[in-house]
């Protein structure tokens, strides 16, 4: 069965740090997905990385993703408030018997001054 | 405009009562799904329809049942309510495997 991992699941940064959330995988995928969800609102994409190696860039936000090491990444650049949100990963394995995009539990990220 | 709509967006009932909400999609896309979202935000997998053939069903309790007029529309029925299902249903639909999911605002139901 597919797991999802990500760490940390709870993060409280100050503005104008660095900081990377971790998404961890137990099968073979080369479809990796970033989401964000406000509160109280719905999911949006983010970045949609489909192949070894892959990165993806938008302004503060960098994904990556390892197939080898079952493993993406997203990283926040001198965060600012407006990043304050829960983010998902989800993860497609359609070969392992799994349903389709199994997401992560979320990290939920607060950006304080 | 809004490309996943669902409807309604709140629906709180008693226990015991049968439910429906509504999901409509004008992407033209191929596959729509049903998530629950729990109160931890926990995102899981409930259907997934193709072309309206039902090609994943999780291990969800029959008084769920997933209805599909057409390619554009994806129904959630719900029998019986219970107090666990309360929780927050995202319908989504997308293009094909290489494209991200497009949700729905969500429905929170509340059942008393």
């Amino acid at each position: 069965e597919l797991k999802v991992e990500q760490n940390p699941l709870f993060l409280s940064m100050q503005e104008g740090k660095n900081y990377t959330i971790y998404c961890n995988y137990s099968t073979t995928s080369d479809r990796l997905y970033w989401y964000r969800q406000d509160p109280g609102k719905s999911l949006e994409s983010l970045f949609v990385l489909l192949s070894n190696g892959a990165v993806k860039q938008e302004g503060r936000l960098m994904a990556s993703l390892d197939t080898k090491a079952r493993l993406s990444t997203l990283h926040i650049t001198a965060a600012v408030h407006d990043l304050s949100a829960t983010y998902f990963c989800a993860v497609d394995a359609p070969l392992s018997g799994n349903t389709p995009l199994v997401f992560g539990k979320g990290t939920r990220l607060s950006v304080i001054a | 405009d809004t490309a996943v709509s669902q409807t309604p967006k709140y629906l709180v009932t008693q226990m015991g009562n049968d439910k429906s909400i509504k999901c409509e999609q004008n992407l033209g896309h191929d596959t729509m799904y049903w998530y629950k979202q729990d109160s931890k935000k926990f995102l899981k997998i409930m259907f997934s329809y193709n072309n309206k053939e039902l090609i994943i069903n999780e291990t969800v309790p029959n008084r769920f049942s997933p209805k599909s007029p057409d390619k554009a529309h994806l129904n959630l029925h719900i029998n019986s309510l219970e107090l666990g299902d309360s929780a927050v249903y995202f319908c989504a639909s997308s293009r094909d495997r290489n494209s991200p999911l497009h949700f729905g605002n969500g429905t929170r139901l509340t059942v008393t």
